[in-house]
C-alpha cells in the first residue's frame, strides 16, 4: 500500500484565488511529521511546510497552510492568493519509523502539477 | 541560496564514460541522500549516508558508486550507464534527531543525459 498518495496529477487555478492540494497518508507510527515541497521546472525541490503529528495546530507559512485532519490522515496544502510563480510541481512527503539502518527516509507521493493562470 | 550545491547541473555522457557528480552541503547537517527523478516516476532513493557512513542502498545497480569523504561532501560516481539512467539527480541533507528529522534540503539537480 502507498503511504502517500496524491489523487490530483493536475491542477489549475486562477491568479489571486485559493487553492487545495489533496495529500492522504498511513502510518502506524503515532510519531511522524508531514511535508509539503515544491519543485519548479528548474528541478529543485523547495521545503514548504512541516507538520509534526504531534502538533496541535495546523501549519502555516506565509501564503500556506497545511489542513491536518489526522483522523482522516490526510495533510492538504492551502496556497492562498496563487501568483504565477506558484506553478510548479508539489510533492507531499512523510517520515514516519526510522529505516533499518537506523536513517529517516522522507516517503513522497507522485506529486500534483499546479497551474495557475493569469 | 538552498544550502546544498550540486554540480554539474547538466551532464551529458556516453555509455562508456565516467563521471561524477558532486554535492557540498553547508548546513552542518550529518545525513546526506541520493534520489533519483525520471519522468513521470516518484522520487526513488539511492543512498543515505549518516556520518560518513553508508546506512542505506536501495537496490542500485553497481554502475552507480556513491562516495562520502566527510559530512559535507557527497559524490556519485558513473561508469557504463544506460540510457534509462537518464533523469534528474538530486542530493538533499538533514539533521536527524531523536524525534525524527524535521527538513530535508535539497540541491538544485543534476540533469543527465546518456546518450
Amino acid at each position: 500500500a502507498q503511504k502517500i498518495t496524491q489523487t490530483q496529477p493536475g491542477m489549475f487555478v486562477q491568479e489571486k484565488e485559493a487553492v487545495t492540494l489533496d495529500c492522504t497518508y498511513d502510518t502506524s507510527d503515532p510519531s511522524y511529521g508531514l511535508f509539503w515541497y515544491k519543485q519548479p521546472s528548474s528541478g529543485e525541490m523547495i521545503f514548504l511546510i512541516y507538520q509534526g503529528s504531534y502538533d496541535q495546530q495546523n501549519a502555516t507559512e506565509g501564503r500556506y497552510s497545511l489542513n491536518f485532519q489526522k483522523a482522516r490522515k490526510s495533510a492538504n496544502l492551502v496556497i492562498s492568493a496563487s501568483q504565477l510563480g506558484d506553478s510548479a510541481m508539489y510533492f507531499c512527503a512523510m517520515r514516519d519509523l526510522p529505516s533499518s539502518g537506523g536513517s529517516y527516509i522522507p516517503t513522497f507521493g507522485r506529486g500534483t502539477s499546479l497551474i495557475v493562470h493569469p | 541560496e538552498t544550502g546544498v550545491t550540486q554540480t554539474p547541473r547538466h551532464l551529458v555522457m556516453g555509455m562508456t564514460n565516467k563521471k561524477s557528480l558532486k554535492c557540498e552541503q553547508h548546513l552542518g547537517h550529518n545525513a546526506m541522500y541520493w534520489y533519483k527523478q525520471s519522468a513521470k516516476k516518484p522520487l526513488e532513493l539511492m543512498f543515505v549516508y549518516n556520518f560518513k557512513e553508508q546506512t542505506e542502498n536501495n537496490s542500485v545497480p553497481s554502475r552507480f558508486s556513491p562516495e562520502c569523504p566527510n559530512s559535507s561532501h557527497l559524490f556519485l560516481h558513473l561508469h557504463t550507464l544506460q540510457p534509462e539512467d537518464s533523469a534528474l539527480y538530486l542530493c538533499a541533507s538533514s539533521q536527524d534527531s531523536p524525534t525524527g528529522t524535521k527538513y530535508w534540503y535539497f540541491g538544485a539537480g543534476t540533469r543527465l543525459s546518456v546518450l
